[in-house]
């Protein structure tokens, strides 16, 4: 399977809560992160955490992390229009050589209805 | 206003022919990468280098070269060996200490006919 796993698709509601899983093979990864991505533009860096805590919150954005699962999801609150893109799962800050490299799932396109 | 630019946003070539991407950061950032994006597949590393005159082989480097001569730019040039060259190419940046944190450009959409 893959190293890093998303569901493609995720549609919901204006106003609703709306979480985005991901899944994860190589536990050595000392960093997950999650980046947005709107059409035709590059990747924004929403938030990361470290693989020793389980929860960080930053306003409308809930990062849990399940080390013994390796599952790790993004809740975003109050999801607005503006929220629909792609989000990407990541795994990095490998020890070693590794360390510098990303590893990045498919994608998950959020659609936010009106 | 620190950043990093890639130009153009939108490039197209010819089959056969040699084409370099450019990739410029201020942010004082030791490391850069490039990633190749095509639909439904996610990000793919290219290559990336983590101090000045030395770069590394990513998961897809075969038809594409690098350089970095200085600290603030990573050219990626698409040669004709490339055997599918378009594509969406991301530039990104990081410094060398965690926790990485990778800041992206805008991208350029490269097709060739």
């Amino acid at each position: 399977g893959e190293d890093v796993e998303q569901s493609l698709f995720l549609s919901v509601r204006e106003g609703d809560s709306s979480v985005i899983n991901c899944t994860y093979t190589d536990s050595s990864s000392t960093y997950l992160y999650w980046y947005k991505q709107e059409p035709g533009a590059g990747l924004q860096l929403l938030t990361y955490i470290f693989s020793n805590m389980d929860m960080k919150q930053d306003q409308r954005l809930t990062v849990l992390l399940n080390k013994k699962d390796k599952h790790l999801s993004l809740r975003i609150a109050d999801t607005q229009t503006g929220d629909s893109a792609i989000y990407f799962c990541a795994r990095g800050g490998d020890s070693g050589a590794g360390s510098y490299q990303l590893t990045f799932g498919k994608g998950t396109k959020l659609s936010v209805i009106p | 206003d620190g950043g990093i630019t890639q130009s153009p946003k939108y490039l197209f070539r010819k089959e056969g022919q040699n084409v370099t991407l450019s990739c410029e950061q201020n942010l004082n950032h030791d490391a850069m990468y490039w990633y190749r994006q095509d639909p439904g597949q996610g990000l793919r590393l290219i290559y990336y280098s983590q101090i000045v005159n030395d770069f590394q082989k990513g998961d897809i480097a075969e038809g594409y070269s690098v350089s970095r001569e200085k600290k603030e730019s990573f050219p990626l040039t698409v040669t004709s060996a490339q055997k599918n060259p378009t594509a969406f190419y991301l530039c990104a940046s990081s410094f060398s200490g965690s926790p990485y944190e990778q800041y992206f450009g805008p991208g350029t959409r490269l097709t060739v006919t």
